[in-house]
């Protein structure tokens, strides 16, 4: 059973970056298999995606915040990370690492993220 | 593509049956999955490909579509069932609709 598991800081300044690295256990992040992500959910609210990564090494980002937003694989540590440049208090939510073949089959338990000075 | 949840809120009793709806905006074909959320919880898939229970979930689950029209049926609500339930397509979730206990 493949589990996931956020870990960075739960306190960002704003206009810093933010910086999230998802482990994952019992699959492998180079599998062709699956694809990995990044969702976010400001408190209170919905659910909104922020990027795919693919064991290629390839991305897709969303469209609002691709000039912010970059996901990396390191293979070597079977892990996926999140940066998030210039955040600002909007930014400030509970980050999940996620993954699936063709859909969000796993999820990490989420992890908060305040952004304030 | 947007999808589009409704109701927001669902008030309804244990036992009772539950129907959920999502619309998308364009054709989706049926490439289309409805997840779970708990208080304090990450979502939980339940139906990938607008009618396939994923692994473990109960056969009271059970989800359907005609054109862009998707539903999410819960045929006898039990007391774990009350939550947030989203749809995705791809990149896009709706919005989500709230099942409360009446």
């Amino acid at each position: 059973q493949v589990q996931l598991q956020e870990s960075g800081p739960g306190l960002v300044k704003p206009s810093e970056t933010l910086s999230l690295t998802c482990t994952v256990s019992g699959g492998s992040v180079s599998s062709g298999s699956y694809f990995w992500s990044w969702i976010r959910q400001p408190p209170g609210k919905g659910l909104e995606w922020l990027g795919f990564l693919y064991s290629s090494g390839s991305t897709n980002y969303n469209p609002s915040l691709k000039s912010r937003v970059t996901l990396s694989l390191d293979t070597s540590k079977n892990q996926f990370s999140l940066k998030l440049t210039s955040v600002t208090a909007a930014d400030t939510a509970v980050y999940y690492c996620a993954g699936g073949t063709y859909y969000f089959d796993y999820w990490g338990q989420g992890t908060l993220v305040t952004v304030s000075s | 593509i947007v999808l589009t949840q409704s109701p927001a809120t669902l008030s309804l009793s244990p036992g009772e049956r539950a129907t959920l709806s999502c619309r998308a905006s364009q054709s989706v074909s049926n490439y289309l999955a409805w997840y779970q959320q708990k208080p304090g919880q990450a979502p939980r898939l339940l139906i990938s490909d607008a009618s396939n229970r994923a692994t473990g979930i109960p056969a009271r689950f059970t989800g359907s579509w005609s054109g862009t029209d998707f539903t999410l049926t819960i045929s006898s609500l039990e007391p774990e069932d009350f939550a947030v339930y989203f749809c995705q397509h791809l990149n896009t979730f709706g919005q989500g609709t709230k099942l409360e206990i009446k």
